[in-house]
């Protein structure tokens, strides 16, 4: 059975780090792009990340409204994929998903809560 | 980037109804690269649909997509009780990939 599970949220005061994982099981984590996704109290989904496949050697990419603060990273190893958090702000309160595919994704965790707050 | 206008934003329906969601993109997102989401709190959201019209596995078939180039539909033919739920367009033909705001399906 194919599985994300996201871990790593909770609160964390305005310019601090924060460091998430996405453990996956069930599939050959390494063939697949493994992508971040987050959703905003009352907002809707929005892709902040990913992370290619090994065929294209775990390129990474990432949103505007993030580059050069957050940081994606995988394991293929263990399975894992991180994202890392650096110079947080308010607006980045938000329930955080990991998810599977490079064009619709076909399997998703259950996200972690990550609240920005003094 | 490719915005996507979902329509409309709340959808009261009855079990049993037919319910019709709306998806339209600024410019074209190729002829099929659009997927289509169910989520319901607390939980991940689903895959339906991908390729416009693909139902993904275990989807029952009362869910059915259509459409191309910019404009989309999700049908759902008879809402069943768990259908109750926001539905999401995301487009992946264009980059970033980006999401329509939503369309909630609730109870009438």
């Amino acid at each position: 059975e194919v599985q994300l599970v996201e871990s790593g949220g909770g609160l964390v005061q305005p310019g601090r780090s924060l460091r998430l994982s996405c453990t996956a099981s069930g599939f050959t984590f390494g063939d697949y792009a493994i992508n971040w996704f987050r959703q905003a109290p009352g907002k809707g989904l929005e892709l902040i990340g990913f992370t290619r496949n090994k065929a294209y050697g775990g390129a990474t990419d990432y949103a505007a409204s993030v580059k050069d603060r957050f940081t994606i990273s995988r394991d293929d190893s263990k399975s894992i994929a991180y994202l890392q958090m650096n110079s947080l702000k308010i607006e980045d309160t938000a329930v955080y998903y990991c998810s599977r595919g490079g064009g619709w994704s076909d399997y998703w965790g259950q996200g972690t809560l990550v609240t920005v707050s003094s | 980037e490719i915005v996507l206008t979902q329509s409309p934003g709340t959808l009261s329906l009855s079990p049993g109804e037919r319910a019709t969601l709306s998806c339209r993109a600024s410019q074209s997102v190729g002829s099929d690269y659009l997927a289509w989401y169910q989520h319901k709190p607390g939980q991940a959201p689903r895959l339906l649909i991908y390729g416009a019209s693909t139902r993904a596995t275990g989807i029952p078939d009362r869910f059915s997509g259509s459409g191309s180039v910019t404009d989309f539909t999700l049908t759902i033919s008879r809402l069943e009780p768990e259908d109750f739920a926001v539905y999401y367009c995301q487009q992946y033909g264009g980059s970033p990939r980006t999401f329509g705001q939503g369309t909630k399906v609730e109870i009438k």
